[in-house]
């Protein structure tokens, strides 16, 4: 069984541009979710989709944005690039709504903002 | 203010010894927790949970110890393999609520 699936696996822009990643779930996970690992930090949760829409979001600022697919696949918008947002974007699905169910993570998107 | 914490950055135990990996919680409603294990340029992989109705969960040489009262738990690794090598991550939540992760610990296993 295929796991998650990240693409890009590397990602580099400059200040102010937009970048867009791209997650696939584990077949019949309908719960998405993306984490940010800035260097030498842990995992600080972004979003959480489900079923199509949002469900809950971390303390990032409104230019982190994203959605989910009709076939729950998703994608993370990061608008006006700043250099802090240099950070590794993990993706991670589960069976069901959010809590208590086990996260798989996919191998993330490396961002690098020059 | 971080509600899970991982005290130490890195821990170095010989192979073959017992490794012991703490995280502490300040979130009483914290019901079900995870431990993940992250090698270099890689997602993290799932390795064990425990919800607050257990103290204990074993799976192969991975234990999961939850102190309640404590806001604690702890994960054994025994014995520990080189392999173990990587960075854990304990992550929390409570009902209808997102992952809260620590910051990770290193462990190095030397052989």
């Amino acid at each position: 069984e295929a796991g998650v699936t990240q693409s890009p696996t590397h990602l580099i822009k400059t200040r102010g541009q937009q970048a867009t990643l791209r997650c696939s779930p584990i077949s019949g996970h309908t719960s998405v979710y993306w984490y940010q690992q800035a260097l030498g930090l842990g995992l600080q949760f972004l979003l959480w989709y489900d079923e199509g829409e949002e469900r809950n979001r971390g303390n990032f600022p409104p230019r982190f944005s994203g959605r989910q697919f009709p076939n729950y696949s998703s994608e993370l918008n990061v608008n006006a690039l700043e250099l802090e947002d240099s950070a590794l974007y993990l993706c991670a699905s589960s069976l069901a709504q959010g809590a208590g169910e086990t996260q798989y993570f996919g191998p993330g998107t490396r961002l690098l903002v020059l | 203010d971080q509600q899970v914490k991982q005290n130490s950055p890195s821990l170095s135990v010989q192979e073959g010894r017992i490794s012991i990996l703490n995280c502490d919680y300040t979130n009483s409603m914290f019901d079900y927790f995870l431990w993940y294990k992250k090698y270099p340029a890689e997602g993290p992989t799932f390795l064990i949970s425990i919800s607050s109705i257990k103290d204990k969960n074993e799976d192969g040489r991975f234990t999961v110890f939850l102190n309640k009262s404590a806001k604690h738990l702890s994960l054994h690794i025994v014995p520990s393999q080189p392999g173990d090598s990587a960075v854990y991550f304990c992550a929390a939540s409570a009902v209808g609520q997102n992952f809260v992760f620590g910051p990770g610990t290193r462990l190095s296993v030397l052989p």
